[in-house]
C-alpha cells in the first residue's frame, strides 16, 4: 500500500522559510515523478512544482518560482519543499503526491500539511 | 494557462439517482483530463484519468467522457459515499490546471 506522510507545516511569518519534508512507502520511490500540490480554500487546488525521478528535470507554477526549491532523496524515499519569501497568499495545506499516467496526474496523496503564512 | 470552468459548482441529489457534472477546458485538451473526489479533511484520490479510464479500484458506476474541450463525470446509482466534492484537472499543459470543484450533496 502507498504511504505518503508528509511533516515540516506550521505557523510562519511573512517573508519566512519552512522546509516541508514527505516520506514514501509502499512503492518504488526512484521510479516515479513525486509532486507538491496545495489546496486553499479561495483559490482550490494548484501543482506547486514536481520533479523528476533522478532529480534532472523540475517544473514550477508561475506563483512559486524563484521562492520554492523541490528536491528528493532517493536514498531517504524523500521529497521536499524549500520555501522562501512566504506570503499570505501561500497558506495553505500541501499535499505530496506520485504521478501515474503522466507526470501531471496524481495517484496517490498523503495527508496533507497546513502552512499558514500570517503575522 | 489551461482554464477550468466546472458546473455546477453544487448540486443536490439522492441515493439512487443519476448525476453529471460537466468540465470544460479553455482551449483543446485532448483526452488529458483528470477527475478526482475529496471527501472533507481529506486529501483527494484519482477516480479517471486519460478521460475516461477508471483508475483501480474505482466503481463501474463512475464513468468518464469527453474530448477537446468539454468533459463529462456521470456517477449513476449514487451511494452514500458518493456525496463529496469533485474536481477536474488538465495534464495537456503543465502546470496541470484544476477546476474549482462541484460539490455533490444529498
Amino acid at each position: 500500500e502507498v504511504q505518503l506522510v508528509e511533516s515540516g507545516g506550521g505557523l510562519v511569518h511573512p517573508g519566512g522559510s519552512l522546509r516541508l519534508s514527505c516520506v514514501g512507502s509502499g512503492f518504488t520511490f526512484n521510479s516515479v515523478w513525486m509532486s507538491w500540490v496545495r489546496q486553499t480554500p479561495g483559490k482550490g487546488l494548484e501543482l506547486v512544482a514536481n520533479i523528476k525521478e533522478d532529480g534532472s528535470d523540475i517544473n514550477y507554477a508561475d506563483p512559486v518560482r524563484g521562492r520554492f526549491i523541490i528536491s528528493r532523496d532517493n536514498a531517504k524515499n524523500s521529497l521536499y519543499l524549500q520555501m522562501s519569501g512566504l506570503t499570505v497568499d501561500d497558506t495553505a495545506i500541501y499535499y505530496c503526491a506520485t504521478t501515474g499516467y503522466d507526470i501531471l496526474t496524481l495517484e496517490s496523496w498523503g495527508q496533507g500539511t497546513l502552512v499558514t503564512v500570517s503575522s | 494557462d489551461v482554464q477550468m470552468t466546472q458546473s455546477p459548482s453544487s448540486l443536490s441529489a439522492s441515493e439512487g439517482e443519476t448525476v453529471t457534472i460537466i468540465c470544460r477546458a479553455s482551449q483543446s485538451i485532448s483526452s488529458y483530463l483528470n477527475w478526482y473526489k475529496q471527501k472533507p479533511g481529506k486529501a483527494p484520490e484519482l477516480l479517471i484519468y486519460g478521460a475516461s479510464t477508471l483508475e483501480r479500484g474505482v466503481p463501474s458506476r463512475f464513468s468518464g467522457s469527453g474530448s477537446g474541450t468539454e468533459f463529462t463525470l456521470t456517477i449513476t446509482s449514487l451511494q452514500p459515499e458518493d456525496f463529496a466534492t469533485y474536481y477536474c484537472q488538465q495534464t495537456h499543459r503543465i502546470p496541470g490546471s484544476f477546476g474549482l470543484g462541484t460539490r455533490l450533496d444529498i
